[in-house]
């Protein structure tokens, strides 16, 4: 069984910096591309970061560019999120979630159940 | 930069009635690389639909979805209690990757 499970949900002030990590089981993790996906309380499902299967390509959407770092450890099973310079607007469940492809960005056809980041002085 | 513009905002039906989701691209959608997602509060979307119109694994099969270029269309044939949720459309196919549409809710009436 695929699983995906986001850890690191912590309160943190404005310009602070928060970690992320995301622990898969159930499949070849190594294989497929991975991502991070926000939802700001009450708001619509806004995309974030990607990681390719090795590592090798990451992809950012403007918001974050500069200061959000995605990464991962395949020897470890685990996607990570190293987010910096935090802004009120940050403050979202951050969700992880498989690409349905191994070679390609796609589609999402697994994700985790979320963690918070609340952004607040 | 593609923009998905989905409608209407609020759709509010009663079970066993017919649903029409709408998702409008500003730009055409590359080789249809559109997907929808459920998402019920408090939990994490799942995907129904990907290449616009291929089920995901388990959905069922009054979920269904249609479209090329520019516009695209959710329909749940016959709406079961469970299915009221809130639904986005992402395309995958353009620069920026992962675009998500605003969602729409699908209420109780």
């Amino acid at each position: 069984e695929v699983q995906l499970v986001e850890s690191g949900e912590g309160l943190v002030q404005p310009g602070g910096s928060l970690r992320l990590s995301c622990a898969a089981s159930g499949f070849t993790f190594s294989s497929y591309a991975m991502h991070w996906v926000r939802q700001a309380p009450g708001k619509g499902l806004e995309y974030v970061s990607a990681i390719s299967s090795n590592g090798g390509s990451t992809y950012y959407a403007d918001s974050v560019k500069g200061r959000f770092t995605i990464s991962r450890d395949n020897s470890k099973n685990t996607l990570y999120l190293q987010m910096g310079s935090l802004r009120a607007e940050d403050m979202a469940v951050y969700y992880c979630a498989r690409d349905a492809h191994s070679s390609s960005w796609t589609y999402f056809d697994y994700w985790g159940q979320g963690t918070l980041v609340t952004v607040s002085s | 930069e593609i923009v998905l513009t989905q409608s209407p905002g609020t759709l509010s039906l009663s079970p066993g009635e017919r649903a029409t989701l709408s998702c409008r691209a500003s730009q055409s959608v590359s080789s249809s690389y559109l997907a929808w997602y459920q998402q019920k509060p408090g939990q994490a979307p799942r995907l129904l639909i990907y290449g616009a119109s291929s089920r995901a694994t388990g959905i069922p099969d009054r979920f269904s979805g249609s479209g090329s270029g520019t516009d695209f269309t959710l329909t749940i044939s016959r709406l079961e209690p469970e299915d009221f949720a809130v639904y986005y459309c992402q395309q995958y196919g353009s620069s920026p990757r992962g675009t998500f549409g605003q969602g729409t809710k699908l209420e109780i009436k």
